[in-house]
């Protein structure tokens, strides 16, 4: 099956430095959409950049899409605690105007004090 | 803003059993999804509905049933508990559209004992 996949399963920072994300995925694409899940809570929608977007700001985020090398990336400036969650990037690739998304499994990010 | 409410928090069940999970939207969406987390995966879709009364087989629909009874309700029901399951289910709403975005629940966490 086709999956917006993230590159790694974890990653570990401490508070103030950036980090980066990456999804790639197999197919072309028109959009995808980055999510964040924290800790008891569902995910939540942080970016959706389309395929004519080459990037995407949201304050200390910044999403990137890549459609020659199918690829994205979600970099977090000045990290703090609460950032600490689980973020997912996800697609549609049905085309069929269903909503229908296929979620990655997620890269699991700690930041620490 | 709306918000999506699902019912009950937490569901301990036994082996075999019928049991039934609740999500509510207020945003006035058309489209609400079923998905289930396994500790540390992706989100999988179970069922989704794009209208009232409409219902559509996600990628592990094998073992549940849902229910669109309104707009705003959206039920799942799993056939037969299997025993040591434990997951997390979430419900997720959406206007009807290519590559929207989707509001999630909190989640109802499940446990077969």
């Amino acid at each position: 099956s086709q999956l917006a996949e993230e590159n790694l399963w974890a990653l570990s920072v401490h508070e103030g430095e950036s980090v980066t994300v990456n999804c790639s995925y197999k197919t072309s694409i028109t959009a995808l959409q980055w999510y964040r899940q924290k800790s008891g809570e569902g995910p939540a929608q942080l970016i959706l950049i389309r395929s004519n977007e080459r990037e995407k700001r949201n304050g200390r985020l910044r999403a990137t899409l890549d459609t020659s090398s199918q690829s994205s990336s979600l970099s977090i400036t000045a990290t703090r605690c609460e950032d600490t969650a689980v973020y997912f990037c996800a697609t549609d690739f049905t085309g069929a105007n269903t909503g229908k998304l296929t979620f990655g499994h997620g890269t699991i990010l700690r930041v620490h004090p | 803003g709306g918000i999506i409410t699902q019912t009950p928090k937490f569901l301990i069940g036994q082996e075999g059993q019928k049991l039934t999970l609740k999500c509510q939207q207020n945003f006035n969406h058309d489209t609400m999804y079923w998905y289930r987390q396994d500790s540390g995966k992706g989100l999988r879709l179970i069922y989704y509905s794009i209208t009232e009364n409409d219902l559509q087989k996600g990628d592990l629909s094998e073992g549940y049933d849902a229910s669109r009874e309104k707009k705003s309700s959206f039920s799942l029901t799993v056939t037969s508990a299997q025993k040591n399951e434990m997951a997390v289910f979430l419900c997720a709403s959406s206007i009807l559209g290519y590559q929207d975005t989707q509001y999630f629940g909190p989640g109802t966490r499940l446990l077969v004992l």
